[in-house]
């Protein structure tokens, strides 16, 4: 299947820094991107869809001025936390998928478990 | 897209087969259903999808009723590495987002 990599797979920082976490499709071209978030024990929450050179498309929530995503090419999108708090320590995932409305296409990363101090 | 039900969580002994029920009573006609796994700490996983058929891949074998209101995923050998979370997701053909419910928990135990 499609890789999908993820860059860092953790990080610590301070709270008030902001942290950038990138999303690489290796192997394909990625029209559309995903972004999740996951807390402990809790389920995967989309927070964010991407689609290459558009602007991102946020779910009821999600503030787009703290979650800053960036999909400028068809094989890389980036999520930067600003200003992190404590609070937005969490797991965050990302996914890829090749064509829109296709069956099986969404590919995903790893994960990057972000925890602010 | 329609609404999953599964059961928090399930056990099952190493070597026999694991089955996973999910209820989708609101699925309309376009709608696949498809299942991922989650092992702990890591991206979710693919597993198998399917519209009205059964479908049998590498991995497992999706077994959906008649009125498409409920399904099974079959893991016919489960091995300790099967523990995972397992989510049944349904979207429609046209749509791209995936919404994750709460998935069923399983256990596999030597």
């Amino acid at each position: 299947g499609a890789v999908v990599s993820q860059h860092p797979s953790r990080v610590i920082c301070k709270s008030g820094t902001s942290v950038k976490i990138e999303c690489r499709s290796l192997d394909f071209q990625a029209t559309t991107m995903f972004w999740y978030r996951q807390f402990p024990k809790k389920s995967l929450m989309l927070m964010a869809t991407s689609n290459e050179g558009s602007k991102a498309t946020y779910e009821q929530g999600v503030e787009k001025d703290k979650f800053l995503i960036n999909h400028a090419s068809l094989t890389l999108s980036t999520l930067t936390v600003t200003s992190a708090h404590p609070e937005d320590s969490s797991f965050y995932i990302c996914s890829a998928s090749q064509l829109a409305g296709g069956p099986n296409e969404q590919f995903f990363g790893p994960g990057t478990r972000l925890t602010v101090l | 897209d329609a609404k999953t039900t599964q059961p928090p969580s399930m056990d099952c002994a190493e070597g026999r087969a694991a089955n996973l029920p999910c209820n989708h009573s609101t699925i309309s006609g376009n709608e696949y259903v498809y299942w991922y796994r989650q092992i702990h700490s890591q991206g979710p996983q693919y597993i198998i999808h399917g519209l009205k058929n059964n479908e049998t891949n590498e991995m497992a074998s999706l077994i959906i009723t008649e009125d498409r209101k409920s399904s099974t995923l079959i893991l016919p050998h489960a091995t300790l590495r099967d523990t995972a979370v397992y989510y049944c997701i349904v979207r429609g053909q046209g749509a791209q987002k995936l919404v994750f419910g709460q998935g069923t928990r399983l256990t596999i135990n030597p």
